[in-house]
């Protein structure tokens, strides 16, 4: 099966400028998430979508970032305006939905990597 | 809130020799689902291999194999026979299965494994 899609793979950007990803997840996944990973740490959860709806938003920023699932397939994160410490790679991953059985595992993608100058 | 530590920052071996990376986590939660990832340069997440909290019995994948241990809340990574392709970012991560919440993943800050050849 295809795999997760992700684009920009790089991105650089001025502060206080917009910048948006683009995800589109494995056929059939109806979970997707969004995490961002700053270098040298392990990714943080920023937003999970079930179908088109939000399942967990908590971590955020909503002042700036915003993400929406259209239809409940393909998937953008928006940054506007950009911060220096966005600089970030931004994963985007898919799952199936349901119980937790040995399928249901995430499958990330590579990344979008963003350098806010 | 979960939380998972992997206090070696950063591990190397020998091409052909064994090696453990270490990983904890807290919960407050009795099942629920541990993961190792592998991340190369290439940024894309891959998944190594997983174990069921409810099992006792260690996960093994080839020449990756787990040490869980439940009570300790302790959860590493045996690597066998390490080759050059192992080289890379391993990050442990934890996911609850608890009914109505939203089942994200949480990952270690990772441990930078060098194989020497």
């Amino acid at each position: 099966e295809a795999g997760v899609a992700q684009s920009p793979r790089y991105k650089i950007i001025e502060k206080r400028q917009s910048v948006a990803f683009w995800c589109n997840p494995i056929s059939g996944h109806a979970t997707l998430y969004w995490y961002q990973q700053i270098l040298g740490q392990g990714p943080k959860l920023l937003i999970q979508f079930q179908n088109n709806g939000v399942v967990d938003d908590s971590q955020l920023p909503k002042d700036r970032f915003s993400a929406e699932r259209l239809k409940g397939v393909d998937s953008t994160l928006k940054i506007q305006p950009a911060k220096l410490e966005d600089s970030a790679v931004y994963l985007c991953a898919s799952s199936r939905p349901g119980q937790l059985s040995g399928a249901n595992v995430l499958t990330f993608g590579a990344g979008s990597r963003l350098t806010v100058l | 809130a979960q939380t998972v530590t992997q206090s070696q920052p950063e591990m190397s071996v020998q091409e052909a020799e064994t090696v453990t990376l270490s990983c904890t986590y807290d919960t407050s939660e009795s099942d629920y689902y541990l993961f190792w990832y592998k991340q190369p340069p290439s940024r894309q997440m891959i998944l190594v291999i997983r174990q069921e909290a409810y099992k006792q019995q260690n996960a093994t994948e080839n020449r990756f194999s787990v040490n869980f241990q439940k009570a300790a809340k302790s959860f590493s990574l045996k690597i066998s026979d390490s080759q050059l392709g192992d080289a890379a970012m391993y990050f442990c991560a934890y996911r609850t299965i608890s009914s109505g919440s939203a089942r994200q993943l949480t990952f270690g800050s990772g441990t930078q494994l060098t194989v020497l050849p």
